[in-house]
């Protein structure tokens, strides 16, 4: 099973709507990173927040992680066209050496 | 400073034959890791390689699967006797440390696609 799953696995908004995601996890980690592929793309980091962090924000983009719960979210407000892309959640292991990615969730933002 | 650079862009070959995927690493980062993605799915991880070593092989086949990561030149993944089911984005990236040493974010190349006939 996979260590990050996000959720919904696709959202449809109009532009100026937010896009929320969600992205839960199984053990223990170091941190979790959010990456952007568009289609035929590589991924493209977006942020990163530590274990010991709650929320993080850069420009549109606020971040949460409840540890807890093994959970975070992705908010991208006001969105544009230009954010349609799949996102994806990933994770390190405590101790571990490799990121471990979610299924992802495929944004489309209607003009 | 250039990205990570992966190549061919491309690969099509016939069942039973190799496939040779190049990823050169940004500058200056020595750990590399190649991730497999079918349509629709998320990235699968494969191995990681610092220079000269492999640290970690756990998402690679055993058979017919090998990387390396020289001295010198690009980090190659190999693929012997390919079959249909290869077919698939193959991407590389990179970092400076390993992600595990703190904050550390990795640099994706925009992958290879491989179709097997």
């Amino acid at each position: 099973s996979q260590q990050g799953e996000e959720d919904p696995q696709a959202l449809s908004i109009q532009e100026g709507e937010n896009a929320t995601m969600n992205c839960s996890y199984k053990t223990s980690i170091n941190n979790l990173q959010w990456y952007r592929q568009n289609s035929g793309r590589g991924l493209v980091h977006l942020i990163l927040i530590r274990s010991n962090e709650r929320e993080k924000h850069s420009g549109r983009l606020r971040v949460t992680l409840d540890t807890s719960k093994k959970s975070s979210s992705l908010l991208i407000t006001a969105s544009r066209a230009a954010d349609t892309a799949s996102y994806f959640c990933a994770t390190i292991k405590a101790a571990g050496n490799k990121l471990t990615f979610g299924g992802g969730t495929r944004v489309l933002v209607k003009p | 400073n250039a990205g990570v650079m992966q190549n061919p862009r491309h690969l099509v070959r016939r069942r039973g034959q190799e496939a040779r995927l190049r990823c050169s690493p940004m500058k200056g980062h020595s750990h590399v890791y190649w991730y497999r993605q079918l349509p629709e799915e998320g990235l699968k991880f494969m191995v990681y390689l610092q220079k000269e070593n492999i640290i970690d092989e756990s998402g690679m086949p055993k058979e017919r699967f090998s990387a390396e990561f020289p001295k010198e030149g690009p980090s190659i993944l190999r693929i012997q006797q390919v079959v249909r089911g290869d077919s698939a984005a193959y991407f590389c990236a990179s970092s400076l440390k390993n992600p595990g040493q703190g904050d550390e974010k990795l640099f994706f190349g925009s992958g290879t696609q491989l179709s097997v006939l």
